[in-house]
């Protein structure tokens, strides 16, 4: 059973950026492939990204390119996504997510831009 | 990949069958031969959403035997046989075949 849980809610003002932490317990962090989706009312599900397995390499989504980076400290178990230039348009709840069969879901981090 | 749900919402009386359908805009079939990377999820208000069907037609452990998946190529349907007041909520359909992950827009379930 693997287990993710993320940091807490976090406000930000327009310009300033947010980094949110996703600790995996039940599995080696190195083994998996962290995904990234954000959900907001307005466009739904929108994937940001994904890091790993093993090299911690990562793909983006187009759209975030150059504004999200995907990081992950695997000796704490614990991968960071960071997003900068946020815009009132980055408000939304972000999941850390991995599939290993099945999905597991973070519990989500609710970003306020205001 | 888009994923195209239909339709947005649904109401059905308890006891009856609700069928939702998720299409494709291009095949989702694993290219490692395992099967449709297909997932139907179910979100409640202020919850993540939770995984009722994978590999498109098999139940999440749990998950009550009223849910049940089925298609393959671009075509894919979730079907909940008798519905119970614990079953509303919006569904979604995810594809995983690409390393960029899509999700249909969701279908509210009510009764």
């Amino acid at each position: 059973q693997i287990l993710l849980l993320q940091s807490g809610s976090e406000v930000r003002k327009p310009g300033a950026s947010v980094k949110v932490s996703c600790r995996v317990s039940g599995h080696a962090l190195s083994g998996l492939s962290l995904h990234w989706v954000r959900q907001s009312p307005r466009k739904g599900f929108e994937w940001m990204g994904v890091i790993g397995p093993h090299t911690a390499e990562t793909v983006y989504a187009q759209k975030f390119q150059g504004r999200v980076a995907l990081t992950e400290d695997t000796s704490a178990e614990t991968a960071y996504m960071e997003l900068i230039n946020l815009t009132s348009e980055d408000t939304a709840v972000y999941y850390c997510t991995t599939i290993d069969g099945i999905g597991y879901w973070g519990q989500g981090t609710h970003v306020v831009v205001s | 990949i888009v994923l195209t749900q239909s339709p947005a919402s649904l109401a059905v009386s308890l006891g009856e069958r609700a069928t939702i359908n998720c299409k494709s805009s291009q095949s989702v079939l694993s290219s490692y031969g395992y099967g449709n990377s297909l997932t139907w999820y179910r979100q409640k208000p202020g919850q993540p959403p939770k995984v009722l069907i994978y590999w498109a037609s098999l139940r999440e452990s749990g998950v009550p035997d009223r849910f049940s998946g089925s298609g393959s190529g671009t075509d894919f349907t979730l079907t909940i046989s008798s519905l119970q007041p614990a079953d509303v909520g919006i569904y979604y359909c995810q594809q995983n075949s690409t390393v960029e992950w899509t999700f249909g827009q969701g279908t509210k379930v009510e009764v």
